[in-house]
């Protein structure tokens, strides 16, 4: 199957930062993109869902000035957790999806820890 | 939006037997009906998936069913093996949209 890709897969950082997480599809053009937050012990938790070269829809409840999705080309997406607080301590992941195939395509993750 | 739903939360079997898990869904416009597998700290493996216009797929001990009426859709495996425990996620697409139930762990013991 297609590979997505994603970096970091872990960052610690302080309380008040940013972070950025990048997402990339790397043998199929992702037209669609959706990042998730996974909880521990949790389901996934669709956080937003990106085209290319246009605005990221947000799911209600989800803060777009504090999570900026950034789908720029159609091989990378990027999430920046601006302003890390603790309680945005999570495992991010990563899906992307091509027009032709009904499948979406999981990232590895990144866990975030906001100390 | 799409609301899914996924019985039972944990899951324990005895290698050899069948597991079943069960999902419904809300929104009758969903026509894509994946399942993930998801080891600790990876990301969900798609195991099986059925479309809004097949009844039944199976893929070796795996299978799924699909009521379009009843909105409900179930995993089956047969001859559990010890491998086989993870967390199991159901999900119902309409055009972009994936929405997840909310997890079995199913554990087999050998």
């Amino acid at each position: 199957g297609a590979v997505v890709s994603q970096h970091p897969s872990w960052v610690i950082c302080k309380s008040g930062t940013s972070v950025k997480i990048e997402c990339r599809s790397l043998d199929f053009q992702a037209t669609t993109m959706f990042w998730y937050r996974q909880f521990p012990k949790q389901s996934l938790m669709l956080m937003a869902t990106s085209n290319e070269g246009s605005k990221a829809t947000y799911e209600q409840g989800v803060e777009k000035d504090k999570f900026l999705i950034n789908h720029a080309s159609l091989t990378l997406s990027t999430l920046t957790v601006t302003s890390a607080h603790p309680e945005d301590s999570s495992f991010y992941i990563c899906s992307a999806r091509d027009r032709n195939y009904n499948e979406q395509f999981f990232g590895p993750g990144t866990r975030l820890t906001v100390l | 939006g799409e609301n899914v739903e996924q019985h039972p939360s944990t899951l324990s079997v005895q290698e050899g037997d069948s597991a079943v898990i069960k999902c419904t869904y809300s929104d009758s416009a969903s026509n894509y009906f994946p399942w993930y597998k998801q080891e600790l700290g990876k990301r969900p493996q798609l195991i099986i998936d059925i479309r809004s216009n097949v009844g039944e797929k199976k893929d070796q001990r795996i299978a799924v069913t699909l009521n379009k009426t009843a909105k409900h859709f179930s995993l089956h495996i047969t001859e559990t093996q010890p491998e086989d425990s993870a967390v199991y996620f159901c999900a119902a697409r309409v055009t972009y949209d994936m929405r997840f139930g909310a997890g079995t762990r199913l554990t087999v013991k050998p």
